[in-house]
């Protein structure tokens, strides 16, 4: 079965400063990688994700991840963090098959990680 | 355009009451998801409709839990006699199919669910 791991529960960075939110997988065979957000009292929102090719993917309000296949990672990071990326972040994982066969289509999500942009 | 809509956004409820949770997808999504987010929990898938297949169901918790999904369309998520740990938000995603690329899913803002 896949997994999805954050481990960092809570991550504070200054406004300005690059952001890092890790996220490591467990999958067999070729991952697909999501990554979504949420802010408070609203649902997830889609910001990048990661099928084939390029293994940095660049997506919404200037966020961009890295795929790596040795690692089993696909950190998400932005160059100069604003305050307004305060949120909470959720990295998932479909498994193989998902997006061109009869596989699962059910994401697996990581327990999330709460950005914090200090002013 | 419009997004997928849930109903109510909060729901509070007493310990033993049957619950109904209400999800409009985007128009012309034929997928739809179900999950649970709780404290400690993340997010738990827990059923899916695809055109008129048969629901995946393995994410139920329980069998309190059921789904119905009426014309392609509305879905509604019924938990009977609510017990406190099924205090959580409710969140509903659709895409416009499970594979290829749109399988991306665009999430509801959920209903908050409280059981006293």
């Amino acid at each position: 079965a896949q997994s999805v791991a954050q481990p960092e529960d809570q991550v504070n960075v200054a406004e300005g400063n690059p952001l890092t939110v890790k996220c490591t997988y467990s999958v067999s065979g070729n991952p697909y990688l999501f990554w979504y957000v949420q802010y408070p009292n609203r649902g997830l929102q889609f910001l990048l994700k990661y099928i084939t090719g390029d293994n940095l993917v660049k997506g919404s309000y200037g966020f961009e991840a890295e795929f790596n296949k040795s690692q089993t990672s696909f950190h998400l990071k932005k160059p100069s963090a604003l305050v307004s990326d305060s949120a909470l972040y959720f990295c998932a994982v479909l498994p193989p098959g998902g997006y061109s066969g009869a596989g699962s289509y059910q994401l697996t999500f990581g327990k999330g990680t709460k950005l914090s942009v200090i002013p | 355009g419009a997004g997928v809509s849930q109903s109510p956004s909060n729901k509070v409820t007493e310990k033993g009451k049957d619950v109904e949770l209400r999800c409009d997808p985007i128009s012309g999504h034929t997928a739809l998801y179900w999950y649970r987010q709780s404290l400690g929990q993340g997010l738990e898938f827990l059923i899916y409709f695809q055109g008129n297949s048969a629901p995946d169901k393995s994410g139920l918790p329980s069998d309190r839990f059921s789904a119905e999904r009426t014309g392609g369309s509305v879905s509604t998520l019924t938990i009977q006699r609510t017990q406190q740990e099924d205090s959580a938000v409710y969140l509903c995603a659709s895409s416009l199919g499970p594979r290829g690329v749109y399988n991306e899913q665009f999430f509801g803002p959920g209903t908050r669910l409280t059981v006293l």
